[in-house]
């Protein structure tokens, strides 16, 4: 089993639609978790992360970890045609390997006008 | 203030050749994260290191691949002896310390294709 899951999509909306992009994970002990988008050619960049339980809104984002059934989520409200990328959930690894994260396969959004 | 800068962001090598993939950090960074993005797959860890150390290697294979990251100058992901399965996307992340509240930023990536 895969530490990271995640539903590659694609997933294709219309302008204005509420997009949910979900990944399970294995770990219990995980803490962080991240999102990252990509742009095709280009490198990742962070959204957001969330530490443990709850939620976490950043303008028209919002990150979730429901630990209890190990599910992350993003809401992106509002979806724009700017918001097609690829969309990446991570996790970080703590102690030694601080610096280290497991990334979900991604998954592929579309936003059309 | 320039972000990660990678290059080159396209190498081609014939099997068997050397491959040589550079990053400099953002200003100020001393701690380098390599990962390789293969076709249809997510991003796989592969190597973290500070100035003149390897923290961690655990994401790297055993034979044909080294890093480094010197005193001075940029990181270097070195791939000797290449083979078609080494075609993938490389990226480097740089961040200020270890903690997860200093942000580690991601380069553009080298396009490596083996022939």
């Amino acid at each position: 089993q895969k530490e990271v899951e995640q539903d590659p999509g694609p997933l294709s909306v219309p302008e204005g639609a509420i997009v949910s992009l979900n990944c399970t994970y294995s770990n219990s002990a995980f803490q962080y978790f991240m999102w990252y988008r990509q742009y095709s050619r280009k490198g990742p960049e962070l959204l957001m992360y969330t530490y443990s339980s709850g939620n976490k809104e950043d303008g028209r984002f919002t990150a979730q970890v429901d630990k209890s059934s190990k599910y992350i989520s993003l809401f992106i409200r509002d979806s724009q045609p700017s918001d097609s990328a690829t969309y990446l959930c991570a996790r970080l690894a703590g102690g030694t390997s601080y610096g280290k994260l497991t990334f979900g396969q991604g998954t592929i959004l579309t936003v059309h006008p | 203030n320039a972000g990660v800068m990678q290059n080159p962001r396209h190498l081609v090598r014939r099997r068997g050749q050397e491959a040589r993939l550079r990053c400099s950090p953002m200003k100020g960074h001393s701690h380098v994260y390599w990962y390789r993005q293969l076709p249809e797959e997510g991003l796989k860890f592969m190597v973290y290191l500070q100035k003149e150390n390897i923290i961690d290697e655990s994401g790297m294979p055993k034979e044909r691949f080294s890093a480094e990251f010197p005193k001075e100058g940029p990181s270097i992901l070195r791939i000797q002896q290449v083979v078609r399965g080494d075609s993938a996307a490389y990226f480097c992340a740089s961040s200020l310390t270890y903690r997860v509240e200093d942000e580690a930023f991601f380069g553009q990536g080298t396009r490596l294709t083996v022939v």
